[in-house]
């Protein structure tokens, strides 16, 4: 049971908008800046999104952040096929001194 | 160009004990908090612990908590994370991560992972 709790699944055509949900408490995405990961089939997690919506070099501007409250979310426009990959939320979480993660959502690109 | 290798893992009993290494290059790993994260075989992201750039601080999972210990050495630019009482559920490929100064925790740079099971 993960900390963040995040969809398992999500999926969309290609050229659409699809969002990826993350819902935490007060003591970890009330209190502080969310960050969102993407990981391909056998690869390594990589930074997508990171602090008040920022995207590391080499991020599309087609992925974007927000947060309201408790939760976040993640948006992808123009879905591509090479979008198709497990996504996570992560955040510190003050009460547990540490990073949590969701539990993942697999995202396919139909 | 930025560069994690991890290394050590491997087969081990349960009760066992590991050391995981973690070979930093291509950016100022002194000034990086570093991570430690794993992920079970078809499951999730799981984080495990986190070290200051200098290593004054230390926070772990409640899971490996007493088990395991994060440690690095900056004159080598290497992170270790020694696993003690290794258990079934440690099983998963473990990578270490980067966490640049005010990132609010976010890790910009991964290793490919070093796997670890825990079997008899």
């Amino acid at each position: 049971q993960s900390v963040l709790t995040q969809p398992p699944s999500a999926s969309g055509t290609p050229g659409q908008r699809v969002t990826i949900s993350c819902s935490g408490s007060s003591s970890n995405i009330g209190s502080t800046t969310v960050n969102w990961y993407q990981q391909l089939p056998g690869t390594a997690p990589k930074l997508l999104i990171y602090g008040y919506n920022q995207r590391p070099s080499g991020v599309p501007d087609r992925f974007s952040g927000s947060k309201s409250g408790t939760s976040a979310s993640l948006a992808i426009s123009g879905l591509q096929s090479e979008d198709e990959a497990d996504y996570y939320c992560a955040a510190w979480d003050d009460s547990l001194n540490g990073v949590v993660f969701g539990g993942g959502t697999k995202l396919t690109v139909l | 160009q930025v560069q994690l290798v991890e290394s050590g893992g491997g087969v081990v009993q349960p009760g066992r004990s590991l050391r995981l290494s973690c070979a930093a290059s291509g950016f100022s790993f002194s000034t990086y908090a570093m991570h430690w994260v794993r992920q079970a075989p078809g499951r999730g992201l799981e984080w495990v612990a986190f070290i200051w750039y200098d290593g004054s601080n230390k926070y772990y999972a409640d899971s490996v908590k007493g088990r395991f210990t994060i440690s690095r050495d900056n004159s080598k630019n290497t992170l270790f994370l020694q696993m003690n009482s290794l258990r079934a559920e440690d099983t998963a490929v473990y990578y270490c991560a980067g966490d640049p100064p005010s990132s609010g925790y976010a890790l910009d740079y991964w290793g490919q992972g070093t796997l670890v099971t825990v079997s008899s």
